[in-house]
């Protein structure tokens, strides 16, 4: 089955400042790569996604960028702020799988991202 | 549009007990999803619903189970419950669940004690 790496586990950056999440998986049938942020004691929340057919994608200091070929995956936020602390999750799936993709996400570890004013 | 909404938020419960969580999807979702969070595994898929039956499993031991209303609403119950299933476990719902076409919205989580 799939496995998602996501590195590093721990982030710390001051105010301003850009943060990089990196995550790799394993199956290259794999066409979808969301990424989730989660607040303490909170929900996990989808901040963006990028499909297999598209390289890049942005939302104002959020963007994701995905190497097919490497089956590697990043996450960027530039001008991070004190509220973007949280836990950050990568995560694939495989949506022509039929069956054994229904609701299914494979997730990495999660980064726990601290950003210092 | 309400979000997912989770039952009970805290659980508190013994070895050998068996516990059921419940789940509301947001409105006119049909597909319902479970993962079980915690510090040392991540996010690990359990089953999803959808129209009442269970079309995906994760790899977890039948003491884990569910179902589904004719509402979406769904509940999943853990039988003979071990340490090891203290946890919080997250319910997300899409419109069809048919990954990359939709989006998973996930509630806030049941976070179960097993002591």
């Amino acid at each position: 089955g799939e496995n998602v790496e996501q590195h590093p586990s721990t982030l710390s950056v001051q105010e301003g400042d850009s943060a990089v999440i990196k995550c790799t998986y394993s199956d290259s049938a794999s066409n979808y790569f969301p990424w989730y942020k989660q607040e303490l004691g909170k929900r996990p929340q989808l901040i963006i996604d990028i499909r297999s057919n598209v390289g890049e994608k942005k939302d104002q200091r959020i963007a994701v960028t995905l190497n097919k070929t490497a089956k590697h995956f990043s996450l960027h936020i530039t001008e991070t702020q004190p509220e973007d602390s949280a836990v950050y999750f990568c995560a694939a799936s495989n949506t022509l799988a039929g069956g054994t993709s229904y609701g299914k996400l494979t997730f990495g570890q999660g980064t726990i991202l601290t950003v210092h004013p | 549009k309400a979000g997912v909404t989770q039952t009970p938020r805290y659980l508190i419960k013994t070895r050998g007990q068996q516990v059921t969580l419940s789940c509301s999807p947001i409105s006119g979702h049909r597909s319902v999803s479970w993962y079980q969070q915690t510090p040392g595994q991540g996010l690990q898929f359990l089953f999803e619903y959808f129209s009442e039956t269970q079309r995906n499993k994760g790899n977890f031991p039948g003491r884990f189970s569910g179902r589904q209303f004719s509402n979406s609403r769904s509940e999943m119950n853990v039988s003979t419950l071990e340490l090891g299933d203290s946890a919080l476990y997250l319910c997300a719902s899409s419109l069809r669940g048919q990954g990359g076409n939709e989006k998973l919205f996930f509630g806030s989580g049941t976070q179960l004690s097993v002591l």
